[in-house]
């Protein structure tokens, strides 16, 4: 069946640096995106979103870019901090779904 | 202070020995979701509702049952638990499945079905 998955289960960076995590889904007819973020010991939590009609959209210290040609979502979160050590989910729904699929989620790990 | 509410935070129960999870959520939400959560599988949606008495099977449903009498309230019910129901449970809602806001999440219930 369709799903939504990401590219990479574990990404390790540096503190201060800028980070990308990537997701691919294969529904052509998604048409809105959404970015949760998870931290140990707690419900997803959402970070931000992005409809079909866009390619791009900002948030503090966080972008969304969605590229409908290659059906791919990225989250960029700038100067990564401490506090964004977490799972991050992608999760999509459109084309008479009433529900959202997830992503299996990529762990983000802060080296300091 | 909006948020979803779930009970028991913890749970360990025996196999066959029926149980509800409950849920509830204060922000006059119509659309509520229960997902489990199990390592290298991710989020699996199990059951949701649109709005009041309207529940809908998702990817997961079998084993559980739902109901939606009130709009708030949205409980989780294993009628016979068994082992592989053994997993970490959110509930969640939002305004609408598709129009925008994200879901907002409870802070999960662990089941252990020993």
């Amino acid at each position: 069946g369709e799903s939504v998955g990401l590219h990479l289960p574990t990404l390790s960076v540096q503190e201060g640096d800028n980070s990308i995590i990537n997701c691919a889904y294969s529904n052509s007819a998604s048409d809105y995106f959404i970015w949760y973020k998870q931290e140990s010991g707690k419900g997803p939590q959402f970070i931000i979103d992005i409809r079909s009609n866009m390619d791009k959209r900002q948030g503090q210290r966080v972008t969304v870019l969605l590229n409908k040609t290659v059906k791919h979502l990225s989250l960029q979160i700038a100067a990564t901090q401490p506090g964004d050590s977490a799972v991050y989910f992608c999760a999509e729904t459109g084309g008479g779904a009433d529900g959202l699929t997830f992503g299996k989620g990529t762990h983000l790990i802060i080296q300091p | 202070e909006a948020q979803v509410t779930q009970n028991p935070r913890y749970l360990i129960t025996v196999t066959g020995k029926k149980l509800t999870v409950t849920c509830s959520q204060n922000m006059n939400h119509e659309y509520m979701s229960w997902y489990r959560q199990d390592p290298g599988l991710g989020l699996r949606q199990i059951y949701y509702s649109m709005n009041v008495e309207v529940t809908d099977k998702g990817d997961v449903p079998e084993g559980y049952k739902v109901s939606r009498k009130e709009k708030r309230n949205f409980p989780l019910i294993l009628e016979s638990p068994s082992p592989n129901q053994t997993s970490l449970y959110f509930c969640a809602s939002s305004f609408s499945s598709r129009t925008g806001g994200g879901l907002i999440f409870g802070s999960g219930t662990q089941l252990s079905v020993l």
